[in-house]
C-alpha cells in the first residue's frame, strides 16, 4: 500500500512569489492535515482538512491556505513568499476524524525562500 | 491549552545501554498520545501511542507508559542499537479535535558502537 506522497520535494523560490504543494494520501484516507516544521519552532500544525472541508486551522496568516479534492488529495499554498517560510511542509493523512487516530506522515516538501 | 514538553537534546549514548526521553504534557481532557521518530532526511514515522490512561504502547523494544497521574509519556529501550539513531517526537491529539496534532521539540539520539 503506498504511503503519502508529496510533490515537490524540493523547491527554492524567490521572495514574494508564491508555491503551491501537493499531498495524495494513503488509499481510502480522507482526513489530510498539514505540518510546519523549522529548527526554531519544531512542529506546528496549519490546518486539517476532511471530506473536501477545513475542519481546524492552526495559528497562521492568511497567506497560508489549502484546500482538498473529491479524491482526498490536497494541495497547499503560500502566497507573498517570506523567508521565515523556508520549512519543511509535511503532510499527513488519517483515515477519519476519529479521537486517537494515527496520523501517517509523507516526507515532506522542502522550501527554500531566498 | 495543549502544549508538550520534551526533554532536551541531543543525546549521545553507547550501544546496548539503556534510553529514557522524557515527555510531558498539558491537555483538556483526556488526550491520546503518541511518540514518533524522524531519520534524516525523512518525515514521521509512527513509533507507538497510548489512548488512555495506562495504557503502554510498544513497538521494536521502545514503550511508554500513558501516567494520567504524572501527565507523563516517558519512552524507553533497554538496549538501544546504532540504527536507533533519530529525533524522537512526542505528541498529542486531544480529544473530538480531529486529528491536530501537538508535538514537543524533539530530541536527537545518537547511539555509538
Amino acid at each position: 500500500k503506498a504511503g503519502v506522497t508529496q510533490t515537490p520535494r524540493y523547491l527554492i523560490k524567490t521572495r514574494g512569489q508564491q508555491v503551491t504543494l501537493s499531498c495524495s494520501p494513503i488509499s481510502g484516507h480522507r482526513s489530510v492535515s498539514w505540518y510546519q516544521q523549522t529548527p526554531g519552532q519544531g512542529l506546528q500544525f496549519l490546518f486539517e482538512y476532511f471530506s473536501e472541508t477545513q475542519r481546524n486551522k492552526g495559528n497562521f496568516p492568511g497567506r497560508f491556505s489549502g484546500r482538498q479534492f473529491s479524491n482526498s488529495r490536497s494541495e497547499m499554498n503560500v502566497s507573498t513568499l517570506e523567508l521565515g517560510d523556508s520549512a519543511l511542509y509535511l503532510c499527513a493523512s488519517s483515515l477519519d476524524v476519529s479521537s486517537g487516530n494515527t496520523i501517517y506522515f509523507g516526507e515532506g516538501s522542502w522550501l527554500t525562500v531566498v | 491549552g495543549n502544549s508538550v514538553t520534551q526533554m532536551e537534546g541531543p543525546v549521545t549514548l553507547s550501544e546496548e545501554a539503556f534510553l529514557t526521553i522524557n515527555c510531558t504534557y498539558t491537555a483538556t481532557g483526556y488526550p491520546s498520545l503518541f511518540w514518533y521518530v524522524q531519520y534524516p532526511g525523512e518525515g514521521l514515522q509512527l513509533l507507538l501511542k497510548a489512548t488512555k490512561a495506562d495504557d503502554k504502547g510498544s513497538n521494536k523494544g521502545f514503550e511508554a507508559t500513558y501516567r494520567k497521574e504524572t501527565t507523563s509519556f516517558h519512552l524507553e529501550k533497554g538496549s538501544v542499537q546504532v540504527s536507533d539513531s533519530a529525533v524522537y517526537f512526542c505528541a498529542l491529539s486531544p480529544r473530538n479535535t480531529g486529528n491536530q496534532f501537538y508535538f514537543g521539540t524533539g530530541t536527537s539520539l545518537t547511539v555509538i558502537p
